[in-house]
């Protein structure tokens, strides 16, 4: 069974920068897509950016190229770095594997989440 | 960017009724479109993808149907275990989210 687990500091002061991990088990990362979405309390879901197990990656140009994701097929697991942080990038933390047919679109599997708070 | 409009915002229903949802992309998205459920306080869980294929482990009362630019999840029969938010999702050049729909008790 494929389990995905968040994991990284709740808290993080403005202007620094916001690392997450994404812990995976029951499956390889390697071969596949995998994911990083967030959203802030009380609202909607937003796509941060997807990494292959080689290490290609593409972003959500909103976040104006403060997003960066590594990947670690060694350990299994793959990470989210934000920087330059703000009050905006509060919000749960969602990574998940990043599938499709001809083309990898949606999560067909997430973690539980985790909850950001950037404050000094 | 293709902007995607959920209506109602809000569905008002009983269990054992029909919920019809609605997703319009501002263009094109040919069938690459995705439904997914959100319970409070949990992940949120895939429900259709393509449009209208359910992913593992859905129950047959979920539907998905449309192409092109107008998408609809039904649910024929309300569970209690339905009453949640549900978004839908592309990705044509970028990946996006419509607003939600919140699939409440009557």
């Amino acid at each position: 069974q494929v389990r995905l687990l968040e994991s990284g500091p709740r808290l993080v002061k403005p202007s620094e920068t916001l690392s997450l991990t994404c812990i995976v088990s029951g499956v390889s990362i390697s071969g596949q897509y995998w994911s990083w979405f967030r959203q802030p309390p009380g609202k909607g879901l937003e796509w941060i950016g997807y990494i292959y197990y080689t290490g290609t990656s593409n972003y959500n140009p909103s976040l104006k190229s403060r997003a960066s994701l590594s990947i670690d097929t060694s350990k299994n697991e793959f990470s989210l770095k934000l920087n330059s942080a703000t009050a905006a990038d509060t919000a749960v933390y969602f990574c998940g594997r990043f599938s499709g047919n001809y083309f990898p679109y949606y999560n067909d599997y997430w973690g539980q989440g985790l909850l950001v708070t950037v404050s000094a | 960017d293709i902007v995607l409009t959920q209506s109602p915002g809000t569905l008002s229903l009983s269990p054992g009724e029909r919920a019809t949802l609605s997703c319009r992309a501002s263009e094109s998205v040919s069938n690459f479109l995705a439904w997914y459920q959100q319970r409070p306080g949990q992940a949120p869980r895939l429900v259709i993808y393509d449009a209208s294929k359910r992913a593992t482990g859905i129950p047959p009362r979920f539907s998905g149907s449309g192409s092109g630019t107008d998408f609809t999840l039904t649910i024929s029969s309300l569970e209690p275990e339905d009453f949640a938010v549900y978004y839908c999702q592309q990705r044509s050049h970028w990946l996006s989210f419509g607003g939600g729909t919140k699939v409440e008790f009557k």
